[in-house]
């Protein structure tokens, strides 16, 4: 149980464009789902947390223009990196905490970014 | 002062050693802790989930928790290469909606 996927996992576009990565809960609901980035041999760097029907909290320092972040369901958040630059290329990882229980996340398998 | 302090290593050990990896936090709010180890290029994985002082285990695994000193620990019993990843602990309360994370450590362990 407790399995998160995201798609895609890994994602190569030109300067400019947007990109859209996916994150489901694939066995359970979860009203809270957290999207996170990590520079290589680096922590995790919370960007914003999303609640289902509500807008997204960002974090200090994360633009809520250029990542654009969509709760529309129950097991389904988006985060689209609009007019991606190089400097956007990093690992995006998403996780989803379970509806009623207030502690523990469960991380997806992560998307890789190459803005070239 | 960061809320949640890791040792980022690396941290090399032979197979078959008892490896302790250590957390050291601030915030007093904290109510519960994780152990997440996460493979290269992989998500977090979780290990452990504590919320109160003392020892949980698990397997090979053993979570520690010393509220008073504000003190966490992973050990690690008879390791093998496939532990070999970055192990991230975190701090989490019920009045925040969100976990903070250490650096993680890196640990690899040699045959």
């Amino acid at each position: 149980g407790a399995v998160v996927s995201q798609h895609p996992s890994r994602v190569i576009c030109k300067s400019g464009t947007s990109v859209k990565i996916e994150c489901r809960s694939l066995d359970f609901q979860a009203t809270t789902m957290f999207w996170y980035r990590q520079f290589p041999k680096q922590s995790l760097m919370l960007m914003a947390t999303s609640n289902e029907g509500s807008k997204a909290t960002y974090e200090q320092g994360v633009e809520k223009d250029k990542f654009l972040i969509n709760h529309a369901s129950l097991t389904l958040s988006t985060l689209t990196v609009t007019s991606a630059h190089p400097e956007d290329s990093s690992f995006y990882i998403c996780s989803a905490r379970e509806t009623g229980n207030t502690d523990t996340q469960y991380f997806g398998p992560g998307t890789r970014l190459t803005v070239l | 002062q960061k809320e949640v302090e890791q040792d980022p290593g690396p941290l090399s050990v032979p197979e078959g050693a008892i490896v302790s990896l250590n957390c050291t936090y601030s915030n007093s709010a904290f109510q519960y802790f994780m152990w997440y180890r996460q493979y290269s290029r992989k998500g977090p994985e979780l290990l452990m989930y504590t919320y109160s002082s003392g020892n949980k285990e698990d397997g090979r695994f053993t979570a520690q928790v010393d509220k008073s000193s504000k003190y966490i620990s992973l050990f690690i019993r008879d390791s093998q290469p496939s532990d070999s990843a970055t192990y991230l602990c975190a701090g989490g309360s019920g009045g925040y909606n969100k976990l903070i994370f250490g650096a993680g450590t890196r640990l690899a362990v040699h045959p």
